[in-house]
């Protein structure tokens, strides 16, 4: 199994659709989560940490389920400006050898049309 | 401002030369990571370092070489033994704490002729 493991897609929805990324985790002792946005031939940008009780950042929304090990996000009100790959990253063991290691999915592409 | 800086912004090498990517940071992280990215593909671990003098192989170190003897700096060499050394090369850095996110600098495309 993989170490983070997302659905490649392609999603194509059109605007103002809600769609919504699951990304799995194999090592059930991570405790760093984050979504990242990366818009073609640029660096990855942060979109937002995953919070254990969820969070929020306008339309867009982020959930952690430890018992599944899978993180979600869910965008609402999609905007042609919202294509883009998508990558979550998971650390590794807290306070082992690879806490530090940040591993990335390998992406999920979002197109957006009118 | 503060920032990754990552240099050159293309490099074009033949192959069997050695190369060396630049990563300098000026926002006072401890932790520097490497990462290669492929075409349609995600981004993958070559390397990363917690602390000056010290780093760890991530899953795709053969052929690369690092050193991180300043805070600051995190330079890469892509030796001639990588097979496959043409890709988009990301240099991040971060905070050490659970919550702290990466932080890329602009990236470098290598081209290996």
């Amino acid at each position: 199994r993989k170490e983070v493991e997302q659905d490649p897609g392609p999603f194509n929805v059109p605007e103002g659709a809600t769609v919504a990324f699951n990304c799995t985790y194999s090592n059930s002792a991570s405790q760093s989560f984050f979504w990242y946005r990366q818009d073609c031939r640029k660096e990855p940008k942060l979109l937002m940490s995953v919070y254990s009780s969820g969070n929020e950042d306008g339309r867009f929304t982020a959930q952690l389920n430890r018992a599944s090990q899978y993180i979600s996000l869910l965008i609402r009100d999609s905007k042609l400006s919202d294509s883009a790959t998508y990558l979550c990253v998971v650390n590794g063991n807290a306070g082992g050898t690879s806490y530090g290691k940040l591993t990335f999915g390998q992406g999920t592409i979002l197109t957006v049309h009118p | 401002d503060g920032g990754i800086t990552q240099s050159p912004k293309y490099l074009f090498r033949k192959e069997g030369q050695n190369v060396t990517l630049s990563c300098e940071q000026n926002l006072n992280h401890d932790a520097m990571y490497w990462y290669r990215q492929d075409p349609g593909q995600g981004l993958r671990l070559i390397y990363y370092s917690q602390i000056v003098n010290d780093f760890q192989k991530g899953d795709i170190a053969e052929g690369y070489s690092v050193s991180r003897e300043k805070k600051e700096s995190f330079p890469l060499t892509v030796t001639s033994a990588q097979k496959n050394p043409t890709a988009f090369y990301l240099c991040a850095s971060r905070q050490i704490g659970t919550l702290s996110p990466l932080h890329f600098g602009n990236g470098t495309r290598l081209t290996v002729t």
